[in-house]
């Protein structure tokens, strides 16, 4: 599995955005950028995906590099409840044939976010 | 509310207890998945089923045996575990219909072996 590497920690102050980066320098044509966060005493929870475009939906957007060798996760105004771990995976869409989604999790960026 | 739900939220077992893992979904999905998370560690990937078939085993002991009746439930038996064992066992399940389709993880189940 193609390796991303992440900061260990970030911190916020609430209502500001933050961005969490992610470098994925070995990404392949066929891996997909995936988003998790994993907040205290919960399993994780899926955030965001793209594969060359840019992306939004409810919850964060995702800016990735021209090159994909970078992705950038957007929280446009942070809260409270954002404070989690925040897992950068990318996802091979050519894996084997194999249609179940085999996520490989790496350490993750633990965001803090400042009332 | 995740989708999944996993059962006890809490366990303490000795090592020479047996015990079972329960998993539960409701959203329709085909395939389940056992976590494991360590501490200080990442999450690792012990078993996958899709349609009820098992079809990954990364090299788990043979202390912990998986089961999947059908593709609501899943089990994780445990037997003779040692204090390493200890971790959060984490469920997850997604939908075989696209190859994309995000994983819904439990609340998993904090297991503490004596």
């Amino acid at each position: 599995d193609a390796k991303t590497t992440q900061p260990n920690s970030m911190e916020s102050n609430e209502e500001e955005p933050v961005h969490l980066p992610c470098n994925h320098s070995t990404i392949s044509g066929t891996d997909y950028i995936h988003w998790y966060r994993q907040l205290p005493s919960q399993g994780p929870e899926y955030v965001i995906h793209g594969l060359t475009s840019n992306v939004n939906n409810r919850m964060a957007s995702l800016a990735i590099a021209e090159d994909r060798k970078s992705s950038t996760l957007i929280l446009h105004r942070a809260t409270l409840r954002d404070a989690a771990v925040y897992y950068c995976i990318l996802r091979d869409s050519d894996a084997g044939g194999t249609s179940y989604g085999k996520l490989t999790f790496g350490q993750g960026t633990i965001l803090t976010v400042h009332p | 509310e995740t989708g999944v739900t996993q059962t006890p939220r809490h366990l303490v077992m000795g090592m020479t207890n047996k015990k079972s893992l329960k998993c539960e979904q409701h959203l329709g999905h085909n395939a389940m998945y056992w976590y494991k998370q360590s501490a200080k560690k990442p999450l690792e990937l012990m078993f996958v089923y899709s349609l009820e078939e098992r079809v990954e085993n990364n090299s788990v002991p043979s202390r912990f045996s998986p089961e999947c009746p059908n593709s609501s439930h899943l089990f994780l038996h445990l037997h003779t575990l040692q204090p390493e064992d200890s971790a959060l066992y984490l469920c997850a399940s997604s939908s075989l219909s696209r190859w994309d389709s995000p994983l819904h993880f439990g609340n998993g189940t904090r297991l503490t072996v004596t």
